[in-house]
């Protein structure tokens, strides 16, 4: 079973809108970390945000936003005011366990498109 | 901070050849990590070293895979008898111990095996 899954292969969005980007996950383990990261045609992967099981609030970081839906393993990532350079590849990805694994297991991945 | 560098940054070999890569970590990062990234997917985990200790292996890594942190600082990749199955672009990422969770990438060695 896929221990992430990113439904959206696609999404467009117009310059300056909000849009979410959908992940959910599959874990027993009730210590694990969930990620996002960007990855632009040039290949390197970005860090985005992280997200913690035991964390309370959602994360943000600046126009980013992680909705952590804990019962419905959901961990959607929100890109607000989308700029042209948000094009890229996302890519949601979890850590299993506290002080455990360290490997990060990731989604297919969704392609954003900004248009202008 | 110069970031995480990997040389080459492409690599095209024939089959059964052998191919090393490089990954240079930030410095000071304890941590190092190898991903395979192979087209329309995400990255699939390989290795990982804490310092100098090969901590973890992924059954990805078959007995032709073979990965190095001699002294603690950059690592190697060594790919034997390449097959056609292995082109792919390859990842390296370091983190910090204190904040393990945040793995910084490296721009990625891209393989081609003909």
């Amino acid at each position: 079973a896929q221990k992430i899954t990113q439904t959206q292969p696609g999404m467009f969005v117009q310059e300056k809108e909000a849009v979410t980007l959908d992940c959910t996950y599959d874990t027993s383990d009730p210590s694990y970390g969930l990620f996002w990261y960007k990855q632009p045609s040039s290949g390197e992967m970005i860090f985005l945000i992280y997200q913690g099981s035991y964390d309370q609030q959602n994360a943000t970081e600046g126009r980013y936003s992680l909705n952590f839906q804990k019962a419905r393993k959901s961990a959607n990532l929100v890109i607000s005011a989308s700029q042209l350079g948000d094009s890229a590849m996302y890519f949601c990805a979890m850590r299993e366990g506290q002080g455990g694994s360290e490997k990060l297991v990731f989604g297919k991945g969704t392609k954003l498109t900004v248009n202008p | 901070d110069t970031g995480v560098s990997q040389n080459p940054r492409h690599k095209i070999t024939k089959r059964g050849q052998n191919v090393t890569f490089r990954c240079d970590p930030i410095s000071e990062h304890n941590r190092l990590y190898w991903y395979r990234q192979t087209l329309g997917q995400g990255p699939e985990f390989l290795t990982y070293f804490q310092n100098e200790a090969q901590l973890e292996k992924s059954r990805l890594l078959s007995d032709r895979f073979s990965a190095e942190r001699p002294k603690g600082s950059f690592s190697t990749l060594e790919i034997q008898r390449t097959e056609q199955g292995d082109s792919a672009m390859y990842l390296c990422a370091s983190s910090d111990l204190g904040r393990s969770y945040e793995q910084y990438f490296g721009p990625g060695t891209r393989l081609t095996v003909t």
